[in-house]
């Protein structure tokens, strides 16, 4: 049974904190995923990573950045957070194009 | 541009009613589309892909080209179905693109 497994189900930040989201997949997938989930805006890319080390820009990076140092986890960084970055972020796997993508159980983030 | 694009933000039928959940896309290329599915407190997953033809929980997806469609049916919806649903659009070597999805509401 494929697993991505995010860290924290909720977490509630300060606004200008630094915040750290992980993700961890255990199908040996190439490709990892960061969106964001907001009602009626479906859901958003903000960064994707297809090999090790490697990352592109989604839709809305802005005030986000990644890491992959290891196949398996796929980290998301918010910089220094604020109240419009308050949403549910999804991080998905996937193995090559085209194929289903596995989904996490997802992060709501709240920054006050 | 890719678009997809689900124009229903809710939709609300009583059990055993037909449900379609509407779907439709703009990509100059053969497109690959999907619906996902998101039950309450659950992850999202993966409904059903065109290329497959199969059908999921009595859902059944027909890719209309003509009509650039992906339209989602049910003949006899059930409470269970009540979830967000969302269709995408794959293309390129990576990319997913996600309608702003439908919340579907089964009422008994």
């Amino acid at each position: 049974d494929v697993k991505v497994t995010q860290s924290s189900r909720y977490l509630v930040k300060r606004t200008g904190e630094k915040v750290f989201l992980e993700c961890v997949q255990d199908m040996d997938h190439e490709n990892m995923f960061w969106y964001r989930q907001d009602p009626g805006l479906g859901l958003r890319l903000i960064y994707f990573s297809y090999d090790v080390k490697m990352k592109e820009k989604g839709d809305i990076p802005e005030g986000y950045s990644v890491s992959r140092e290891k196949k398996e986890r796929f980290s998301l960084i918010l910089e220094s957070a604020s109240t419009n970055q308050t949403s549910m972020y999804l991080c998905a796997s996937s193995p090559p194009p085209g194929t289903e993508a596995f989904f996490g159980q997802g992060t709501r983030l709240t920054v006050v | 541009a890719q678009r997809v694009t689900q124009p229903e933000k809710l939709l609300s039928v009583f059990k055993g009613a037909p449900v379609e959940l509407k779907c439709n896309y703009s990509y100059s290329g053969s497109p690959e589309l999907f619906w996902y599915v998101q039950y309450s407190r659950q992850r999202l997953q993966l409904l059903l892909r065109h290329i497959s033809r199969e059908s999921i929980k009595g859902f059944t997806a027909d890719l209309n080209k003509g009509e650039t469609s992906f339209h989602l049916k049910k003949p006899f919806a059930q409470e269970e179905d009540s979830a967000m649903y969302y269709c995408a659009l794959s293309w390129g070597n990576y990319q997913l693109i996600w309608g702003a999805g439908t919340k579907l509401i089964i009422k008994p």
